[in-house]
């Protein structure tokens, strides 16, 4: 079935460190991509999404470009800060009736300062 | 707006009580889910409903029945709760079907059972 392999955490980095945590999914159809963050304590909330290939997403200072040809929707930052320590998460939609979300298990981003 | 609303924060049950989550929205929105959340396992879907008075299974439906009587709320019961279904649960609501739809979240209920 349809499935997302996400980078494992946790993830640990200093205050203006560039960021990447890599996605990948099946190519089983044509999904809309997405990154969800979680601050502590919250529930999730949307930071980015790609709707088709070679689409850039952007939020917060935070990108990812979906490419079809290698099946991945990797999220990258240049300069992290404090305030970025959350845990992501890639989850791409195949749509269809059931109309569910598929969830990477998640990446634990901690920033020191 | 409310947006999405969940219904208690936080309980403590005992082994063999039963409890019922409350998930409100005020967006209208034809699709509800409810997912739980434990370390390690990122969100695993429990049950899900695509209108007013459907109701499917996800992944991980055993234990837990649910209830969408109204557009706006989705119950989530447990008829005998156990160890095991101590997690943190979350709902979220999407206006449909259309794959390029995100989901929004509601706060989280933390649930222990003893």
């Amino acid at each position: 079935g349809d499935s997302v392999t996400q980078m494992e955490g946790p993830v640990t980095l200093s205050e203006e460190a560039f960021l990447t945590i890599n996605c990948t999914y099946t190519a089983t159809g044509y999904p809309s991509l997405f990154w969800y963050v979680q601050y502590p304590g919250e529930g999730l909330q949307l930071l980015l999404k790609a709707t088709k290939a070679d689409d850039k997403g952007s939020n917060k200072g935070f990108e990812a470009t979906y490419r079809k040809e290698t099946t991945s929707f990797h999220l990258e930052k240049g300069s992290v800060q404090v305030s970025d320590s959350a845990v992501y998460f890639c989850a791409p939609h195949y749509g269809g009736s059931q109309g569910n979300l598929i969830f990477g298990k998640g990446t634990k981003l901690s920033v020191k300062p | 707006n409310a947006g999405v609303t969940q219904t208690p924060k936080f309980r403590v049950l005992k082994t063999g009580q039963s409890m019922t989550l409350l998930c409100a929205q005020d967006m209208n929105h034809e699709y509800m889910y409810w997912y739980r959340q434990d370390p390690g396992m990122g969100l695993r879907l429990i049950h899900y409903s695509v209108g007013e008075g459907t109701t499917a299974k996800g992944e991980v439906p055993d234990g837990y029945n649910v209830s969408r009587l109204k557009k706006q709320n989705f119950l989530l019961g447990l008829e005998s709760a156990a160890p095991s279904q101590t997690s943190v649960y979350f709902c979220a609501t999407r206006p449909g079907p259309n794959r390029a739809y995100e989901q929004y979240f509601g706060p989280g209920t933390r649930l222990t059972v003893t």
